[in-house]
């Protein structure tokens, strides 16, 4: 157990739904990353949250939003879904998103668009 | 962030030391050198990491050449546990204000122990 939790772990729903992904961050942690990986690709960062507020933007979709609660959670939104969109999502967090080392992984959330 | 280069895919005997080479020849002075890895579809997992010089911990060793031009991890007894992709990460580092700093992925070298 890394200490960052992702529910839920496998989600499968159909072309134009909506779904919501959550992220618990190892705790101390007030930085949260969140990481697209298709079948076969690399790690795409998404969007980065540090405490509550939005930090970075990397190839996220308009149809993606996310965001960090006063808790320090985060979650993912992913609308008007794509047979595309099927990867797996990673959340990551850290305490200082200065530091490269420390970043802990989540075991990710599977998602299979039918 | 200064990109790498690394070799697709490695293959590495069971208990032999496992060196996994990456270039980085346009590295700035002020980025350091970080590796993760990913065992079969889990999340990544923070390795080690240096600046300019060897660093050691419990699970591996990291040689970073004089000029810092390219560095070499090194797994001194690998298992079939360490069978995974290696990522070799250059970014800045330490505290040098603020911004975002996310890790980008390469594609990174598929390591393969075997028995």
């Amino acid at each position: 157990d890394s200490g960052v939790t992702q529910t839920p772990k496998h989600l499968i729903t159909a072309t134009g739904q909506r779904v919501t992904l959550r992220c618990s961050p190892r705790s101390g942690d007030l930085s949260v990353y969140w990481y697209q990986q298709s079948l076969d690709q690399g790690l795409q960062f998404l969007i980065q949250y540090y405490n509550g507020e939005e930090r970075a933007k990397g190839n996220i979709l308009e149809r993606f939003s996310a965001q960090q609660f006063p808790d320090l959670h985060s979650e993912l939104n992913l609308s008007s879904l794509e047979l595309g969109d099927s990867a797996l999502y990673f959340c990551a967090s850290s305490v200082d998103p200065v530091l490269g080392y420390g970043y802990t992984f989540g075991s990710g959330t599977r998602l299979t668009v039918v | 962030d200064a990109k790498t280069t690394q070799p697709t895919s490695m293959d590495c005997a069971e208990g032999r030391a496992a060196n996994l080479p990456c270039n980085h020849s346009t590295i700035s002075g002020n980025e350091y050198v970080y590796w993760y890895r990913q065992i079969h579809s889990q999340g990544p997992q923070y390795i080690i990491h240096g600046l300019k010089n060897n660093e050691t911990n419990e699970m591996a060793s990291l040689i970073i050449t004089e000029d810092r031009k390219s560095s070499t991890l090194i797994l001194p007894h690998a298992t079939l546990r360490d069978t995974a992709v290696y990522y070799c990460i250059v970014r800045v580092g330490g505290y040098s204000g603020a911004g975002s700093y996310q890790l980008t992925f390469g594609k990174g070298t598929k390591l393969s122990v075997i028995p």
